[in-house]
């Protein structure tokens, strides 16, 4: 298995320009989670995803970020737009469904994101 | 709500030295726990996880956790530092629905030659 592949790896980009970052999940597994790492916040959980269905948003920092899962093998986060603030790195991760809790996730290698 | 606290952002030892790296929770329920380890620019890897049975858990590359239920601890420890250990350490805590986690701020270790 080839694990959650993200893309691009690295965005560089000037504020006010649209980002989109992709990811596609390891097959068969139900659940898909967007996070980002800064060094002053640490890692956060933005969204996070059921069977392609947006569970929990809280995450989600304004109404700029927006997420989807259009099917079981992709998703997207975008943010419009964007403001050097957003710079991080952002990560999808995904997890079986079943035993609820246990699962563990399984993270792909993040998108570095730089907005000039 | 469930929280993860780990003491030390940054911990160094030498190589050949114990390694431990603290993690406290906060819990309403019976915990699910788990450490992942990030080395640089690469995403998160489980080390190990405690669900049920047996509390001391054993993970990839030599690392041990006990779960002390009446500490609310999940300390990582590992007999024999080596340099291929140096990374950033996560202790994080399932919220028992779905598969979301809570993650604790993170501990660098650094180890020395």
């Amino acid at each position: 298995d080839a694990g959650v592949i993200q893309s691009p790896r690295h965005e560089v980009t000037e504020m006010g320009q649209e980002v989109t970052l992709r990811c596609k999940p390891i097959s068969g597994h139900d659940y898909l989670f967007w996070y980002r790492q800064t060094m002053m916040r640490g890692l956060e959980l933005l969204i996070y995803f059921n069977n392609n269905v947006p569970i929990d948003d809280s995450g989600m920092p304004e109404d700029r970020f927006s997420a989807k899962m259009p099917n079981a093998s992709f998703s997207t986060l975008k943010i419009q737009p964007s403001e050097p603030r957003d710079s991080a790195v952002y990560f999808c991760a995904s997890s079986r469904s079943g035993r609820a809790g246990r699962d563990e996730q399984f993270f792909g290698p993040g998108t570095r994101l730089t907005v000039l | 709500a469930q929280s993860v606290t780990q003491l030390g952002s940054h911990v160094s030892v030498s190589e050949g030295a114990l390694v431990l790296l603290r993690c406290n929770y906060s819990s309403s329920v019976p915990p699910y726990l788990f450490w992942y380890v990030q080395y640089p620019n690469q995403g998160l890897q489980l080390l190990l996880k405690y669900t049920t049975g047996a509390t001391l858990v054993k993970g990839i590359n030599g690392f041990e956790a006990e779960f002390k239920k009446s500490e609310t601890s999940f300390h990582l420890t590992k007999p024999s530092a080596h340099m291929s250990d140096a990374a950033e350490y996560f202790c994080a805590v399932s919220e028992g629905y779905g598969n979301k986690l809570v993650f604790g701020a993170g501990t660098i270790l650094r180890v020395k030659s």
